[in-house]
């Protein structure tokens, strides 16, 4: 399987600021998915971001919240805009396995907002 | 209802003793179920995938899926405290990933 090399790994931010996270993979995928999981939660989709085109958000996200970049077949970045304490997770990139019904993920971001 | 349903637990286990992890889920046409485990703070790593009817094994772990009763189970034998961890059930049913809540696993030495 992939292997998904994540940035930062945790972080502290101030309220009404920005974070953007990196997503580094070492092999070309053509599709990365960007999860949240709130604490005590499950993981719940953001968006599903394709090399060239636009992602895809899914119900309750938006682009101005939570805009982003593909470049290229290895790399994305989430931005979490505008930050509110509510925002306060794990966030999570994650490509397809070694099978394409699977899903892998990377180590993580662990974003506290005060 | 949910997708994907987990007993959260707690479930507490002796070491060594086996530990049953269930999860249901609702759309008959899943085809694909996975169980990751997640360490506190980190992030999900996949354990087991099964596909078809029956038992799957591999090391002290084996799932098992009956897809007339929608049921999904993971079986961990000679568990060790290293196991204590939550674990999640997850479903993609071709169109949609679903995760369940996790079930939270304590191993007591």
């Amino acid at each position: 399987s992939a292997v998904i090399s994540q940035k930062p790994s945790r972080d502290i931010c101030q309220r009404g600021t920005s974070l953007t996270i990196q997503c580094q993979v070492d092999s070309q995928v053509t599709m990365m998915f960007w999860y949240r999981q709130q604490p005590g939660q499950s993981l719940t989709l953001i968006a599903t971001a394709n090399q060239g085109s636009e992602a895809t958000y899914e119900s309750g996200f938006v682009i101005d919240k939570f805009p982003i970049s593909r470049p290229n077949l290895t790399f994305s970045t989430l931005t979490v805009s505008n930050m509110s304490p509510e925002d306060s997770s794990i966030y999570l990139c994650s490509v397809e396995g070694s099978a394409a019904s699977q899903r892998v993920f990377g180590s993580g971001t662990q974003l506290s907002v005060l | 209802q949910k997708e994907v349903e987990q007993n959260s637990g707690p479930l507490s286990v002796p070491e060594g003793a086996i530990a049953s992890l269930n999860c249901t889920y609702s759309d008959r046409v899943s085809q694909s179920f996975f169980w990751y485990r997640q360490y506190s703070g980190k992030s999900p790593e996949l354990i087991m995938s099964i596909y078809s009817n029956g038992d799957k094994e591999d090391g002290r772990f084996t799932a098992q899926l009956n897809k007339a009763s929608q049921y999904v189970s993971l079986l961990i034998r000679d568990s060790q405290p290293s196991d204590s961890a939550t674990y999640l059930c997850a479903v993609n049913t071709g169109n949609q990933f679903y995760f369940g809540t996790g079930t939270s696993l304590t191993v007591i030495p």
